[in-house]
């Protein structure tokens, strides 16, 4: 079946670090997306990992390890504005569909 | 306007009222959705249409019915809806519908429904 873990909330101090994790199982892998969402606005994509390895965009980076259906989400220098809810979502080559988890809630205090 | 625009951003409706949800996109995409976001569910996929095609009905309730008049807007008329309909209802729109990884979708804001 499709499945996809992430934790429901974290917080985290502003100029810190924190990194959002992500598993899922899926009977066709054809990538692994991350959106933000702050509360009452879109969903915005962040980054997309087919490959295994780092993406760095700025102060994001997101990681894929295919093997472990694993992914990571890591927040550098943050800000009060990342609060915000982070949806991992993957794509599923049998069914073209984007599974989308639950998302993680992350509050940033100063 | 640039992006995805959904209107209203709010609505509120009796179980017996007949509504609708609108969304447009200034992208250029071929294709859009409707996903439906309850709290602490995952974004559920309902329908998409591909160059005004419906080419995926999610087993979603007939009271939900989906209208892509052409490439730039979608509709989603609500009829006889339940209190467990209350919900925020996103549209999103891609370059194609497809296996591409640059196949990104492009979120609007949402509505946000309750149903008395």
């Amino acid at each position: 079946g499709q499945n996809i873990d992430q934790p429901t909330e974290m917080t985290a101090t502003e100029g810190a670090i924190v990194q959002i994790n992500c598993t899922y199982q899926t009977s066709g892998f054809n990538g692994l997306f991350w959106y933000q969402q702050h509360a009452g606005e879109a969903p915005t994509f962040l980054s997309y990992n087919v490959l295994d390895g780092l993406e760095e965009k700025g102060r994001f980076s997101s990681f894929l390890s295919r093997s472990k259906g694993y992914s990571y989400l890591l927040l550098k220098e943050l800000q009060m504005k990342d609060s915000a809810s982070y949806l991992c979502a993957v794509r599923d080559r049998n069914t073209d569909k984007l599974i989308f988890g639950t998302g993680t809630r992350l509050q940033v205090f100063p | 306007e640039t992006g995805v625009t959904q209107t209203p951003r709010h609505l509120v409706m009796g179980m017996t009222n007949k509504k609708s949800l609108k969304c447009e996109q200034h992208l250029g995409h071929n294709a859009m959705y409707w996903y439906k976001q309850s709290a602490k569910k995952p974004l559920e996929l309902m329908f998409v249409y591909s160059l005004e095609e419906r080419v995926e009905n999610n087993s979603v309730p007939s009271r939900f019915s989906p209208e892509c008049p052409n490439s730039s807007h979608l509709f989603l008329h609500l009829h006889t809806l339940q209190p467990e309909d209350s919900a925020l209802y996103l549209c999103a729109s891609s370059q194609d519908q497809g296996l591409s990884g640059a196949n990104v979708l492009t979120f609007g804001a949402g509505s946000r429904l309750t149903v008395l």
